[in-house]
């Protein structure tokens, strides 16, 4: 099976600007996690996409925000992008189903703001 | 203070040692217990899941879990300079898809 893939893999973009980040789940995964991952914060939980629905979201702005597809494509936005938000942006993907289900990560979108 | 503490190395060992990484946790509704292998500009590649206490063996890698003492550990035998990577800890409570990580442990493996 094919993993999980994000892309573009890198990104350069500067304040002010807006961005857009894809990722495709594992073949017959439905939930799709977004992750933020910096030096000084490390991994931290963005949202939960399951079945086209937001499930769960952590503990960021307004300016973050994503999608799934019916397909369970996801992609994810940041606008107004500020230089904090230079980051690897990582997608997990899981079946769904039953809360033992493990989440697979995808190699990440690097971002730089500039 | 953060939910999962992970102290973040680096951690040096000469080639076949073992390897012994931890991490505490304050949340007592953890219920499911990751440990994930970063390799640098790579995504999180998952070593270990384990479910309440116990312990669980996978190859070279043992994964412990103390949810009395709100501990978790990663063993590593005959540790190999391809181990050289970032650990990071990872649990979840049984309500929700969201994974709280420890800070990672970077470790290096000497030849």
């Amino acid at each position: 099976k094919a993993g999980v893939t994000q892309t573009p893999r890198y990104l350069i973009k500067t304040r002010g600007q807006q961005v857009t980040l894809s990722c495709s789940p594992i073949s017959g995964h439905r939930s799709v996690s977004w992750y933020q991952q910096t030096p000084g914060q490390g991994l931290q939980f963005l949202f939960e996409y399951f079945s086209e629905t937001q499930r769960n979201k952590g503990n960021f702005p307004g300016r973050f925000s994503g999608r799934q597809f019916s397909n369970s494509r996801s992609e994810m936005n940041v606008s107004t992008l500020e230089l904090g938000d230079s980051a690897l942006y990582l997608c997990a993907s899981s079946s769904g189903v039953g809360n033992q289900e493990t989440q697979y990560f995808g190699p990440g979108t690097r971002l730089l703001v500039l | 203070q953060k939910e999962v503490e992970q102290d973040p190395g680096p951690l040096s060992v000469p080639e076949g040692a073992i390897v012994s990484l931890n991490c505490t946790y304050s949340n007592s509704a953890f219920q499911y217990f990751m440990w994930y292998r970063q390799y640098s500009r790579k995504g999180p590649e998952l070593l270990m899941y384990t479910y309440s206490s116990g312990n669980k063996e996978d190859g070279r890698f043992t994964a412990q879990v103390d949810k009395s003492s709100k501990y978790i550990s990663l063993f590593i035998r005959d540790s190999q300079p391809s181990d050289s990577a970032t650990y990071l800890c990872a649990m979840k409570t049984d309500s929700s898809y969201k994974l709280i990580f420890g800070s990672g442990t970077r470790l290096l493996v000497r030849p």
